[in-house]
């Protein structure tokens, strides 16, 4: 049972422009949610995160926004560069019950910034 | 400020042997996690350390197992290995685990072979 599921494998964009990537979760109890990129054998590295008592949240180019009652979360990047080439993960935690937070990720997004 | 480092970062062992992964957190961070990632398969949670203990495990074998020091390191150990589980082991480090929303920070990663 996959609880946070990223639909989309592949997304390829224009430089300069948006890229939007999307995530769905299925467990209420989630409630902290974060993006995180990943090139080829590196650990991932994180980008941005919202709580569940907020719906927006926003650090330079990245806004991630959160629709908790869709269960839905998206990561916008505008605007993107070729740079931004990777595979960005989707992860939540607080679903294990009081003390247990660790992350549950999506299967990830390979983005691809068109030149 | 250094990073989450792990060792080593390829590792090959043969079937029913045992490995064993080192981690060091950032420093200040008192909660390490471990995640696998195996090909074709995302993120997986499986286990998690915060001062000295065990929180949390995934839904891994006993085989797996592991500790943390009191400098706050973490060794993982993985007993009787088989070829499934190779795969890349990640560390990630967060201040202490104990509100669900500090932030996760990750290592590179070490690289394991099981032949």
């Amino acid at each position: 049972d996959q609880q946070v599921k990223q639909n989309s494998p592949s997304l390829s964009v224009q430089e300069g422009r948006i890229s939007i990537l999307n995530c769905d979760y299925t467990n209420s109890m989630f409630d902290y949610f974060l993006w995180y990129k990943k090139y080829p054998a590196e650990g991932p590295t994180f980008l941005i995160s919202i709580s569940s008592i907020k719906d927006k949240n926003e650090d330079g180019r990245f806004t991630v926004f959160l629709n908790k009652s869709a269960k839905h979360l998206s990561l916008h990047i505008v605007p993107s560069q070729p740079g931004d080439s990777a595979v960005y993960f989707c992860a939540a935690s607080g679903a294990s019950g009081a003390g247990s937070y660790q992350l549950t990720f999506g299967k990830g997004t390979k983005l691809s910034v068109i030149p | 400020e250094a990073g989450v480092t792990q060792s080593p970062t390829h590792l090959i062992k043969t079937r029913g042997q045992q490995a064993t992964l080192r981690c060091s957190p950032i420093s200040g961070h008192t909660s390490v996690y471990w995640y696998q990632q195996a090909l074709g398969l995302g993120l997986q949670f499986l286990l998690w350390y915060d001062e000295g203990e065990e929180r949390n495990r995934g839904n891994f074998p006993p085989r797996f197992s592991g500790r943390q020091f009191p400098n706050y390191s973490s060794e993982l150990n993985v007993n009787a290995l088989e070829l499934e589980d190779s795969a890349l082991y990640l560390c990630a480090s967060s201040l202490s685990g104990t509100s669900g929303m500090e932030t996760q920070y990750f290592g590179p990663g070490t690289r394991l072979l099981v032949l």
